[in-house]
């Protein structure tokens, strides 16, 4: 498995309190990504990002933000969450723009009451 | 109309069965074509892909692309209660993003 790690793994938290999730990579990948999984939607991006301190919305990005100060490290924040936010979220790392194979993490499931 | 459509399933089939996972797309533009394998509770992994047309074969695993018709496949042969998983296609923009389908839950009965 590639280096990837996710946490928590699991999370249950009231609506409007602000969340973080963090993902860590060993594998020094420049690219790293935050994807929602709902069921009937499949995965989609909510950011990604190019570089440490270069970061970009992805097509389901409203009422989310991230950061990116380490090659390692990209923290998806929720800044209000919203019971719309419940779901399982999976970072995903790849290598170069122009490899397309992207390595995912194990998930965290997050529950907005 | 999504991008990519992928029929959720779930298929279920005995050991041993041909599987056959299929995806529609509507963007021409698409040149890359991946299947990913997700088992439950776990990040998707890449399985195999393709670029443009044709055929790739991987030991019990083939994908297929007819761009003509927009239409991918991925055919399990022999399949094996270890290939119970939902599959994603997916298709790369050419930029950041790649459009995943929705996944295809495969259950093999031994």
């Amino acid at each position: 498995d590639a280096g990837i790690t996710q946490s928590p793994r699991h999370k249950v938290t009231e609506t409007g309190t602000p969340v973080t999730l963090r993902c860590h990579q060993t594998e020094n990948h420049r690219y790293m990504y935050w994807y929602r999984q709902d069921p009937g939607h499949g995965l989609r991006l909510i950011h990604y990002s190019y570089g440490v301190k270069d970061t970009d919305k992805g097509e389901v990005s409203d009422g989310y933000s991230v950061s990116r100060s380490k090659t390692e490290d990209f923290l998806l924040t929720l800044e209000s969450a919203t019971s719309s936010q419940t779901s399982v979220y999976f970072c995903a790392i790849s290598e170069s723009q122009g490899n397309y194979e992207q390595y995912f993490g194990p998930g965290t499931r997050l529950t907005v009451t | 109309q999504k991008e990519v459509e992928q029929d959720p399933g779930p298929l279920s089939v005995p050991e041993g069965a041909i599987v056959s996972l299929n995806c529609t797309y509507s963007n021409s533009a698409f040149q890359y074509f991946m299947w990913y394998r997700q088992y439950s509770r776990k990040g998707p992994e890449l399985l195999m892909y393709t670029y443009s047309s044709g055929n790739k074969e991987d030991g019990r695993f083939t994908a297929q692309v007819d761009k003509s018709s927009k239409y991918i496949s991925l055919f399990i042969r022999d399949s094996q209660p270890s290939d119970s998983a939902t599959y994603l296609c997916a298709m790369p923009t050419g930029g950041f993003k790649t459009i995943f389908g929705a996944g295809t839950r495969l259950f093999v009965k031994a």
